[in-house]
């Protein structure tokens, strides 16, 4: 099956900062969604990217889907912004199945 | 998008129990798929749950341990059964619609087996 992997695996900013994380995918996909969990397990849907660039206050994010990845943009990143963020993929002729990546655990201190 | 109300939110349970987990959804929904959260780990999806007839299993997981239901577009049901340690995750179930633009998820189940 299809492979997806994150990085980095863990993140520590000071609020204010600025970071990119990173999706890399093995294969085709039809589609490719953001999540952010927040430190209670909630999942919260932050960008359907297939392809392009999409913005939305603070966070943007880019998929080159011919080269097989995306990229998560956070400015000026506040507590609230900790938590784990996942990209995950729908493989093309799978059917809707989102299959997620590793994570990238983030940590925003004062 | 979707509202998805899943119960319960957490659960202790004996080993050899069994624990019916339910998701509720707000409107008519084209996909149920039920997925696993072990500690630590990225979500793992258990099996997409089909209106009116048998779920759709993915490799590494089996009818016996996790029964599905779903009588309808907007319910379904995951059974974890005959439990054990090994067992204790998160388990959330997700929904998406025509287009399959967005993906909602319920706010998970936390079980623990001991």
């Amino acid at each position: 099956g299809i492979q997806v992997e994150q990085s980095p695996p863990d993140l520590i900013l000071q609020e204010g900062a600025n970071s990119t994380l990173r999706c890399n995918f093995s294969d085709s996909v039809n589609n490719l969604q953001w999540f952010h969990q927040n430190p209670w397990g909630q999942l919260i849907n932050l960008f359907y990217i297939p392809s392009g660039t999409k913005q939305n206050g603070r966070l943007s994010a880019t998929t080159v889907a011919t080269e097989r990845y995306s990229l998560l943009y956070i400015s000026s990143s506040q507590t609230t912004d900790s938590g784990v963020y996942f990209c995950a993929v729908v493989n093309t002729g799978t059917a809707s199945k989102l299959t997620f990546g590793t994570g990238t655990r983030l940590q925003v201190t004062l | 998008s979707a509202v998805i109300s899943q119960k319960p939110s957490r659960d202790i349970c004996q080993r050899g129990t069994s624990l019916t987990i339910q998701c509720q959804v707000d409107s008519q929904v084209t996909m149920m798929f039920w997925y696993r959260q072990q500690p630590g780990q990225s979500l793992t999806l258990i099996a997409t749950a089909n209106q009116g007839s048998e779920a759709t299993y993915e490799s590494g997981f089996v009818i016996d341990k996790f029964p599905i239901s779903r009588p309808n577009l907007t319910f379904s049901t995951l059974t974890v059964s005959n439990m054990s340690p090994e067992d204790s995750s998160i388990y959330l179930c997700s929904v998406t619609g025509q287009g399959e633009t967005y993906y909602t998820f319920g706010s998970g189940t936390r079980l623990t087996v001991v």
